[in-house]
């Protein structure tokens, strides 16, 4: 079975604190990404990385950035976390597009982090 | 207007009731993800379908390329079914998702 870990379940900061967020995936996966969810709103793309030291911006980048040294583990950085990051946010992975199984591209998803920046 | 539309956002049934669960999506698409999140965030893989139908147990998948959409179906639902179930499509030829807002089933004993 696929496992993809985060740090925290659970996590509170303050304003203009530097934020990491670390998600770990066991499965060799060559893509990893980064959502945040709020209610009324789904699940939105912040970055996501298709290999070892690179990364694509997703549609909600701006406050964030990212970090992949290594095929297993891919970061989050908040450079100077505001109130409104406080959101839960996900990890999840995948095997790289293409090949002749659709299950390729099937996302496991992290427990997800609730973090609440006051 | 969102990409992929749910509907609907809330549902309410007894134990034992027929639950469908729409999916409308306006973009071209290679793949469609059905979720499953309960209470505390994890989420979990449903079914990922491009055609036809899928079951799995009590709950059933169905998609209609032509039409854009899709539904999920469970059968002789359960309490243990109350969680928040969500569409995504995968937009070829990449990986990305595109997340449908979400609909929250309560299923009452």
């Amino acid at each position: 079975d696929v496992k993809v870990t985060q740090s925290s379940r659970y996590l509170v900061k303050r304003t203009g604190e530097k934020v990491f967020l670390e998600c770990v995936q066991d499965m060799d996966h060559e893509n990893m990404f980064w959502y945040r969810q709020d209610p009324g709103l789904g699940l939105r793309l912040i970055y996501f990385s298709y290999d070892v030291k690179m990364k694509e911006k997703g549609d909600i980048p701006e406050g964030y950035s990212v970090s992949r040294e290594k095929k297993e583990r891919f970061s989050l950085i908040l450079e100077s976390a505001s109130t409104n990051q406080t959101s839960m946010y996900l990890c999840a992975s995948s095997l790289r597009t293409g090949g002749i199984s659709r299950k390729n591209n099937e996302q496991f998803f992290g427990p997800g982090t609730r973090l609440t920046v006051l | 207007k969102n990409e992929v539309e749910q509907s609907p956002q809330n549902l309410t049934a007894q134990e034992g009731e027929f639950i469908t669960i729409n999916c409308s999506y306006s973009v071209g698409i290679s793949a469609l993800h059905w979720l499953q999140q309960h209470p505390g965030g994890g989420i979990v893989s449903l079914f990922m379908l491009s055609s036809g139908k899928k079951k799995h147990g009590r709950l059933i998948a169905t998609i209609n390329i032509q039409e854009k959409h899709s539904s999920l179906h469970i059968t002789a639902s359960h309490p243990r079914d109350s969680a928040v179930y969500i569409c995504a499509v995968f937009r070829s030829p990449l990986s990305r998702l595109t997340f449908g807002e979400g609909t929250q089933l309560t299923v009452n004993p």
